[in-house]
C-alpha cells in the first residue's frame, strides 16, 4: 500500500539536544510538506521541497532543517534553536512539482515532547 | 494577513444532520479545503471548492461563496465514526506562494 511513513510516533528530547524526524513516501509524489500542529492552533507550514535538493522555508522555519536528497524521503530536524519544540508533527506529500496542490497525503504524525 | 474562523467545537446526534462552517479573510484566494482529522491521527482530504456552490460527495457536501469568504462542510445521516476534527484551509494563489493557510479546525463529537 502506497503511504506516508514517519517516526518515530513518540520522541522524548532533552533541552539542548537536536533530534530528526523521519519521513518516508512511496507515493512517487514530487512535492513534500512538514507541518506543526499545536493545541487550539491550524496546522503551520515549516518547509517544503517540490524537488529533491531543493526546499523552500515555511511561515516558522526557525530553529529547523531540512534535507531532500531522495524524492522519497524528507527528514526534519528540530535544533535546540527552537525554543518551544513540543508538538504534533505531520509530515505531508503531493502530486506536482511546480503547482502547490491543495490535496495533501498526510503521515501518522510524531509527537515530540521535550523534559 | 491571513485569518480564518471555524467553531471550536460542536455536538451532533447520531443519524442527523450538522453543518460546519468556515469564514476566512484572505489576501488572495485559491481554493478552499476541507480535512477530517481522527484523534491522534493523519488528517485525510474530504473536499474543496475553488467556484462558488455546492460540492457533493456522497454523505458529505461541502459550499463556498467567494463573495462572502463563506464556506461550510455539511455532513448528512451522521455516525458515531464521524466524530473528528474537521479542518478549513484556504489555498493561496499561486503567485502568493499557493500554499495552504489551515484554521484551527473544529472538534465535532456525535453522541448516539
Amino acid at each position: 500500500d502506497g503511504g506516508i511513513t514517519q517516526s518515530p510516533k513518540y520522541l522524548f528530547r532533552k533541552e539542548g539536544q537536536n533530534v530528526t524526524l523521519s519521513c518516508e513516501q512511496n507515493l512517487n509524489h514530487d512535492a513534500m510538506y512538514w507541518y506543526r500542529q499545536d493545541p487550539g492552533q491550524g496546522l503551520r507550514l515549516i518547509y517544503y521541497s517540490q524537488i529533491v535538493n531543493d526546499f523552500q522555508k515555511g511561515d516558522i522555519a526557525e530553529g529547523y532543517s531540512v534535507s531532500r536528497e531522495k524524492k522519497e524521503s524528507f527528514p526534519l530536524t528540530v535544533t535546540s534553536a527552537q525554543k518551544n519544540p513540543t508538538a504534533f508533527y505531520l509530515c505531508a506529500s503531493s502530486i506536482g512539482r511546480l503547482v502547490f496542490s491543495g490535496v495533501l497525503t498526510f503521515g501518522a504524525g510524531s509527537r515530540l515532547t521535550v523534559l | 494577513g491571513q485569518n480564518i474562523d471555524q467553531p471550536t467545537e460542536m455536538t451532533a446526534t447520531e443519524g442527523a444532520i450538522v453543518q460546519i462552517n468556515c469564514t476566512y479573510q484572505t489576501s488572495g484566494f485559491n481554493g478552499l479545503f476541507w480535512y477530517q482529522q481522527h484523534a491522534g491521527e493523519a488528517p485525510t482530504f474530504l473536499s474543496y471548492n475553488v467556484l462558488d456552490g455546492l460540492e457533493e460527495k456522497g454523505r458529505f457536501s461541502s459550499f463556498l461563496s467567494r463573495s462572502k469568504g463563506y464556506s461550510y462542510l455539511l455532513l448528512k445521516e451522521l455516525q458515531m465514526k464521524d466524530s473528528a476534527s474537521y479542518l478549513c484551509a484556504v489555498r493561496e494563489p499561486y503567485n502568493q506562494g499557493g500554499k495552504l493557510i489551515f484554521g484551527q479546525g473544529t472538534e465535532l463529537s456525535v453522541k448516539p
